[in-house]
């Protein structure tokens, strides 16, 4: 399984952009590269789900170079609200998430403190 | 859509009680359920996989006996601690994920609180 290395924490302000890069050198063929938003006392919220190049939808972008060992999460113009740990996972989402080989294991995560 | 619950949000029991938390999807099917505790200030731990209709596997250092998980049907896992302990303390989240071709997100529960006392 892969393994990742964030950042343990990220100051930024408001409208600013914020960049997260995620280090996953045992990456696999088949493992994708997820990104989850977690807020106190809450369960993780999905953000962005990538496997090579870039990948863009209405709240962060995901780049990944082509060697795949690592990714960066791209958050555009802050807000406040974005203040939560971000947790980069990696793992083979084909099988389903049937198999305990297959689980997903959750890193460290990025705190990210958004100033005004 | 893909909306995950559960219930209680938070809890309060004495130590050597047994608490049952459940994990429902509100709106899809879940053959395969996740169970997670997170302490303070660190990152979810898993504790086991829950599929339904069969037994659960349980991750290194997790104790089946004590942290019991029922999948019964296709959208409610429960999960009980059972002869609750004060270091039992913690927010157990749980995951659903969504079968189906091209879609293998995990849908996460808001959480649940548990304080032994």
């Amino acid at each position: 399984l892969a393994k990742t290395t964030q950042p343990i924490s990220m100051d930024s302000y408001e409208g600013q952009e914020v960049n997260i890069t995620c280090s996953h050198n045992n990456i696999a063929t088949n493992d994708y590269i997820t990104w989850y938003q977690q807020f106190p006392s809450q369960g993780p919220r999905f953000i962005i789900q990538g496997y090579k190049t870039k990948v863009t939808n209405e709240v962060a972008s995901l780049f990944i170079p082509a060697d795949r060992k690592s990714s960066t999460l791209s958050l555009p113009r802050v807000s406040l609200s974005d203040t939560a740990v971000y947790y980069c996972l990696v793992g083979d989402i084909r099988r389903g998430w049937k198999a305990a080989g297959n689980k997903l294991t959750f890193g460290g995560g990025t705190r990210v403190l958004v100033k005004p | 859509g893909a909306v995950v619950s559960q219930h209680p949000s938070w809890v309060i029991c004495k130590s050597g009680t047994s608490v049952k938390i459940e994990c429902r999807s509100l709106d899809f099917q879940a053959t395969t359920m996740f169970w997670y505790r997170q302490f303070p200030k660190q990152s979810l731990m898993l504790m086991a996989t829950s599929n339904e209709g069969s037994k659960a596997t349980y991750e290194q250092g997790v104790e089946k006996d004590k942290f019991l998980i029922n999948h019964a049907s296709l959208t409610l896992s429960t999960l009980t601690v059972t002869s609750a302990h004060p270091e039992d303390s913690s927010f157990y989240i749980c995951s659903a994920s969504l079968a189906g071709v091209g879609s293998y997100e995990q849908y996460f529960g808001p959480g649940t609180r548990l304080t032994v006392t």
